[in-house]
This record gives C-alpha cells, sequence and structure tokens, in this order.
C-alpha cells in the first residue's frame, strides 16, 4: 500500500524557534509538492520538488527532497504566529506522472507569540 | 483571472438524496483532479479527468459516486443515494498538464448528511 506519512502530526511551538516536518513516503516517485491549509480554507501550494536533492526556499519556509531515503523535510526557520497552519506534503504517484497526488496526514503547526 | 471555482461551498442532503458538486478549473487548464477530505485527515484521491475522459477513478468508490467533465461546462461529481459517511469536504483542483505544475485548489463543497 502507498503510503505517505507525515511527523509530527502536531507542533506547538514558540515564535523565533527552528523546526522541521518530515515526509517520508513508501513508492518511487520524484515528484513532491509542500501545501499549506488554514482551517476551513482551500490548499495553498507552497514548494514543488521535482528531483533529487531539489531544494527550495521561500520566507521562512524550505523544503528539500532526497529520492533515495524517500523523504522530504520542511523546515521553519524563526517561526511566526503567521505561520499557523496545516502542511501537507503530497507525492506524485500517477503513472507517467499523472497527477494523482498522495496526501500525508498532515502537520499542524502552532506557533505561540 | 479566477481561480478554481467549487460550488457550492456548503450543500446539505437528507439521506437518500443525490448531491452534485461542480468545478470550473482555472482558465487554460485541461487537468481536473477531485479529492475527499474527511476531519482532521489529509485529502485522499478520487479521480483524474480531462475534457470527456476519465483518466484514473481507482480512487472512487465502486459504487453511488460518478464523475464528469464534459467538453462545455464544469466538472460535476455526483453521489448518489448519500449516506452519512459521505459527509466531508469535495475538493476539486486544475492543473495545465502533468509536467510537474503543482495542482491549484478550489475552495471545496462541505457536504453535510443530515
Amino acid at each position: 500500500e502507498l503510503k505517505v506519512e507525515q511527523n509530527p502530526l502536531f507542533l506547538s511551538m514558540q515564535e523565533g524557534k527552528n523546526y522541521t516536518i518530515y515526509c517520508n513516503y513508501s513508492t518511487t516517485s520524484d515528484r513532491l509538492y509542500w501545501y499549506r491549509q488554514d482551517p476551513g480554507k482551500s490548499l495553498e501550494s507552497l514548494f514543488v520538488l521535482l528531483s533529487n536533492g531539489a531544494v527550495k526556499q521561500e520566507g521562512r519556509l524550505m523544503a528539500s527532497l532526497d529520492t533515495k531515503a524517500r523523504l522530504s523535510t520542511l523546515h521553519i526557520t524563526a517561526a511566526v504566529h503567521d505561520l499557523s497552519a496545516t502542511y501537507f506534503c503530497a507525492v506524485d504517484v500517477g503513472s507517467s506522472n499523472t497527477g494523482k497526488l498522495i496526501f500525508g496526514q498532515g502537520t499542524t503547526l502552532q506557533v505561540k507569540p | 483571472n479566477a481561480g478554481v471555482m467549487q460550488n457550492p461551498r456548503h450543500l446539505v442532503r437528507r439521506r437518500g438524496q443525490e448531491a452534485r458538486l461542480r468545478c470550473s478549473p482555472m482558465k487554460g487548464h485541461s487537468h481536473v483532479y477531485w479529492y475527499r477530505q474527511l476531519p482532521e485527515e489529509g485529502l485522499k484521491f478520487m479521480v483524474y479527468l480531462q475534457k470527456e475522459n476519465i483518466i484514473d477513478e481507482s480512487g472512487m468508490p465502486k459504487e453511488r459516486f460518478s464523475a464528469e467533465f464534459p467538453k462545455e461546462g464544469p466538472s460535476i461529481l455526483r453521489i448518489q443515494q448519500v449516506v452519512r459517511g459521505d459527509s466531508a469536504a469535495y475538493f476539486c483542483a486544475s492543473s495545465p498538464g502533468t509536467g510537474g505544475q503543482p495542482q491549484h485548489f478550489g475552495d471545496g463543497t462541505r457536504l453535510s448528511i443530515l
């Protein structure tokens, strides 16, 4: 069974601290996506990682992909309250990369002042 | 340029009724995906369509659920004879192709079954 597992599932942290969210997956894929979801809202695309060793950064967030280890990380630097949300990783498992995404369970991040 | 448009935003149905969820992809996008999200869970893939074609329906329940993306008009996800377990948020996403572009999501339809 194809699995995408995130940890932790819940993360409470102080403003200014650093932390990393991990996304492990069980199948071969070189396309991984990170999304953000605010409560009751839709999903916002954060990063697209398309090859082994890919690293993308936007503001306080940085994502990386290791296809050999089947692992992606989302690193948060100096967290601020505005980053509070649920973060999902998703792996493209469709044949010929048809866009069928398998999502992780999500990591709910709570940043406290 | 409007994003992915879903309607209705909220839909209430009684058990046994039919639910129709609509999705208009972003302009220029020909690939449509439907996902279901249960409370406190991630999204589960249901179906992938292009115009007039179902490409991958491996995530669709075998009965009561169907999807279409006609030549003209929005994509429709149809649930017949709804049951309580169908209560969820249904998200539609679209992309211009499969070349690694991210899928853009609509705001979802929250379906509640009484």
